[in-house]
């Protein structure tokens, strides 16, 4: 089945310490998100990618950033996590105003 | 700007009652609108959506909703509601771009 596949679910690293979430599908779909969503909050949009073209939100810290190598693959990259960066992160896909798919998440405890 | 609201973050049924959870949007365009549901630990999944056409859109587990545009209104209902309804229910509207605007989210109870 076509499919939004987020690796690892669950992710814990060190205060500070690097850290890298991917996301890939097999929809095809030229647009890729990152959202972070916080206990019992909506997600909140990162940054999304039309294709390569990359386009930051306003309020998406520095600490984050984003790389999409091809199509099918893409990553969210948080240089030096801080205790407020434990979440969800939320990989999503659509093709271009339509329907966005989502995929089932990674949690992420910074110790 | 475009915005939703979700009135009751909270909502709290018995089993086999029926389901209504309310969703109101600002847009100033025809909007493109959605309904996701959130099981705990999981992603979002698309209940259904409203684009043109119809305005009483069904979509899956029994839920249907109904475009008002006079009411800036798209309210989620289900006759009757399984326990295994108990989730997280957000609404989202899309307005001439690539991103969603979602509500703050509804948390729906089933009661025995």
């Amino acid at each position: 089945d076509a499919m939004v596949i987020q690796n690892p679910r669950y992710q814990v690293t060190q205060f500070g310490k690097p850290v890298t979430l991917s996301c890939s599908q097999t929809l095809n779909h030229n647009v890729m998100y990152w959202y972070q969503q916080k206990s019992s909050q909506a997600p909140k949009l990162l940054f999304h990618y039309y294709d390569k073209d990359f386009n930051n939100e306003a309020d998406t810290p520095d600490n984050f950033q984003s790389r999409r190598p091809n199509t099918s693959f893409c990553f969210l990259d948080i240089r030096s996590p801080g205790l407020g960066d434990a979440a969800m992160y939320l990989c999503a896909t659509s093709g271009s105003r339509e329907t966005q798919y989502f995929g089932p998440g990674t949690r992420l405890l910074v110790l | 700007a475009q915005s939703v609201t979700q009135l009751g973050s909270h909502v709290s049924v018995s089993e086999g009652a029926l389901v209504l959870l309310r969703c109101n949007y600002s847009s100033s365009v025809p909007p493109y609108l959605f309904w996701y549901v959130q099981y705990p630990n999981q992603g979002l999944q698309l209940l259904l959506k409203y684009t043109t056409g119809a305005t009483l859109v069904k979509g899956i587990n029994g839920f249907e909703a109904e475009f008002k545009k006079s009411e800036t209104s798209f309210h989620l209902t289900k006759p009757s509601a399984h326990m295994s309804d108990a989730a997280e229910y957000f609404c989202a509207v899309s307005v001439d771009t690539d991103k969603l605007i979602f509500g703050t989210g509804t948390r729906l109870q089933v009661f025995p």
